[in-house]
């Protein structure tokens, strides 16, 4: 089945840690996006990518870092620099000139 | 400026009756627009999408929604509310110029009352 993975479901991260959530697609999607999410917040926009080997700020990027090597995988590494890195994480994709954006099951992250 | 308005945080229904989530836009391009559907600890689903054909779009589990441009709305409706409607909806609004900016409401938390 086609779709967007993401792994781990849930992490626990120590103050001053870095830590890398995966996203990984079989859609065969250009684009793909980082967004953060906050409890009773809608989504903003952390990170996006439109072809390999490219990406771009989003709204909220201080703290983040993301790497595109291979058009299947987008992973987001949340730095220690992140100072309230608590909340849900949420990757997505689409085809370049496709409109709709496509969904993974999302990441909660905790710091403990 | 590109801009979507959910005009209800919450909004809470009995089971069988009608639902209404309202959502304006405003976009410099003739825009996409789209609603999702969010469960608890879950991904986006979509919903449905206007995309310049009919203005009427039918999306699944019933929901429909009409694109209004003279006032600037696209709505979401559905005519009889079910216990597994609970959730969370969102506006999407997406340009159609040669950057395709993609802007989210904050969000509508849909309650149904058994």
């Amino acid at each position: 089945d086609g779709g967007i993975t993401q792994s781990p479901k849930y992490l626990f991260r120590k103050e001053g840690q870095n830590v890398t959530l995966s996203c990984e697609q079989n859609l065969n999607h250009d684009a793909m996006y980082w967004y953060r999410q906050d409890p009773g917040q809608g989504l903003r926009l952390i990170y996006y990518s439109q072809i390999v080997n490219d990406f771009q700020k989003g709204d909220i990027a201080e703290g983040y870092s993301v790497s595109r090597e291979k058009k299947e995988s987008f992973p987001l590494t949340v730095t220690s620099a992140q100072k309230n890195p608590t909340a849900f994480y949420l990757c997505a994709s689409r085809f370049d000139r496709g409109n709709t954006i496509y969904f993974g099951e999302g990441s909660w992250l905790t710091v403990v | 400026a590109q801009s979507v308005t959910q005009l209800d945080s919450h909004v809470s229904v009995s089971e069988g009756t009608p639902v209404l989530l309202r959502c304006n836009y405003s976009s410099s391009y003739s825009p996409s627009l789209f609603w999702y559907v969010q469960h608890p600890n879950k991904g986006l689903q979509l919903l449905l999408k206007y995309t310049s054909a009919a203005t009427l779009v039918k999306g699944i589990n019933g929901f429909e929604a009409e694109f209004k441009k003279s006032e600037t709305s696209f709505h979401l409706t559905k005519p009889s509310a079910h216990m597994s409607d609970a959730a969370e909806y969102f506006c999407v609004v997406m340009n159609s110029g040669g950057y395709q900016k993609v802007t989210f409401g904050t969000g509508t938390k849909l309650q149904v009352i058994p």
